[in-house]
């Protein structure tokens, strides 16, 4: 089964909204990623939280990790009609690169 | 400035056919990785390399093959390809020392 679990699977918002996705997993991590996909695209590595770290801010972009509840968040502040993707947390569990995606949050931000 | 590159973009084989997907890197990244996407499940790890002629099992490698006989090059193979297999298939790099996976642009593949 999956490690990470996004929810919600789908989001709507209108641009210059706040967006907030969540990320659950299921055992220790090393650390925990985030990534975004365009339609029909690869990914797009954006934002690393190690397990010793809660909080950490990139641009819009601020994640939060708690790993009594091995859960994430993303907040994408101010968010803009480019922002429209998908949007997927990966933990590595062991440290040795075999890193288990969730299966995506959907956002659609709304000119 | 990163870059994956996948050989083909889309492509349509039929059931049975042998199918090479190629994946190059041109970072001299020691770790390569192939995934398959798919609708509801997420991407889910194939195959991955940490050096060349290396490689190791991912969750789901039946069906599949996978070989590095350099270093920027990780291809996928498919012995015999299956309609099971039509899929989103995503090549990846990670340098040493870094966590941060760079991804290829993807290979729609279809088999019919």
């Amino acid at each position: 089964s999956q490690q990470g679990e996004e929810d919600p699977q789908a989001l709507s918002i209108q641009e210059g909204e706040n967006a907030t996705m969540n990320c659950s997993y299921k055992t220790s991590i090393n650390n925990l990623q985030w990534y975004r996909q365009n339609s029909g695209r690869g990914l797009v590595h954006l934002i690393l939280i190690r397990s010793n770290e809660r909080e950490k801010h990139s641009g819009r972009l601020r994640v939060t990790l708690d790993t009594s509840k091995k859960s994430s968040s993303l907040l994408i502040t101010a968010s803009r009609a480019a922002d429209t993707a998908s949007y997927f947390c990966a933990t590595d569990a062991s440290g040795t690169y075999k890193y288990i995606f969730g299966t995506g949050t959907r956002l659609k931000v709304l000119a | 400035d990163v870059k994956v590159t996948q050989s083909s973009r889309y492509l349509v084989k039929r059931t049975g056919e042998k199918v090479f997907l190629e994946c190059v890197q041109d970072m001299d990244h020691e770790n390569m990785f192939w995934y398959r996407q798919d609708p509801g499940l997420g991407l889910r790890l194939i195959y991955f390399s940490y050096d060349v002629k290396m490689k190791e099992k991912g969750d789901i490698p039946e069906g599949y093959s996978v070989s590095r006989e350099k270093k920027e090059r990780f291809s996928l193979i498919l012995e015999s390809a299956s309609t099971n297999q039509t899929s989103m298939y995503l090549c990846a790099s990670i340098p040493r020392f870094s966590y941060t996976q760079y991804f290829g642009p993807g290979t729609r593949l279809t088999v019919l």
